[in-house]
């Protein structure tokens, strides 16, 4: 059911940006893509969605292509708290919120 | 301040018993759900509310009942208990059905012997 491909893993060092992937080669013009996090043993956490436009909070950036296919989510600097499990999903308006099997990040000192 | 809580945190019971988890929200949000994370970690939908009307059910046992006393709460009752229920399930909320993100709990481990 998810409509994006992620890598298994990655690793990152401790003060460097992780760059986490993440294809939707199939997303239609009104869905929207979210990226959530899961630390071990708590709920996922929202981290940041957009449009088309490239967007930027206070725990991420999210850069999306021009022509919608793929997307990356910037964590400018990871910390070890940032070792979680990251899920793309791309969502309708609406629509059901479908989970992936998601990025494991490892963040190592 | 919890803004999504779910109680029990842990719920360990036996083949064929009833038991329920219960969901609350202080967020103000219209819109309740309940996830379930298997032992692979597979995140799947099985109830929405919104306004205390349904609005998805997955294909889920008609043991699995949710019930909404009013928009800020959503229990999840389960019927005759089966070591497959075993999981952790999740409660979100959103504010509205809309393009808005989801808050979860911090889930129900469930251990069915």
């Amino acid at each position: 059911d998810a409509k994006t491909t992620q890598p298994p893993s990655m690793d990152c060092a401790e003060g460097r940006a992780a760059n986490l992937p993440c294809n939707h080669s199939t997303i239609s013009g009104n869905e929207y893509v979210y990226w959530y996090r899961q630390i071990h043993s708590q709920g996922p956490q929202y981290i940041i969605h957009g449009l088309k436009n490239n967007e930027t909070n206070e725990m991420a950036s999210l850069i999306i292509t021009e022509d919608r296919k793929s997307s990356t989510l910037i964590l400018p600097h990871a910390t070890l708290r940032d070792t979680a499990v990251y899920y793309c999903i791309v969502r309708g308006f609406a629509d059901k919120l479908i989970f992936g099997t998601g990025t494991r990040l490892q963040v190592f000192p | 301040d919890t803004a999504v809580s779910q109680t029990p945190k842990y719920l360990v019971t036996q083949m064929g018993n009833d038991k329920s988890i219960k969901c609350e929200q202080n967020l103000g949000h219209d819109t309740m759900y309940w996830y379930k994370q298997d032992s692979k970690k597979f995140l799947k939908i099985m109830f929405s509310y919104n306004n205390k009307e349904l609005i998805i059910n997955e294909t889920v046992p008609n043991r699995f009942s949710p019930k909404s006393p009013d928009k800020a709460h959503l229990n999840l009752h389960i019927n005759s208990l089966e070591l497959g229920d075993s999981a952790v399930y999740f409660c979100a909320s959103s504010p509205s059905r809309g393009n808005s993100p989801l808050h979860f709990g911090n889930g129900t481990r469930l251990t069915v012997t």
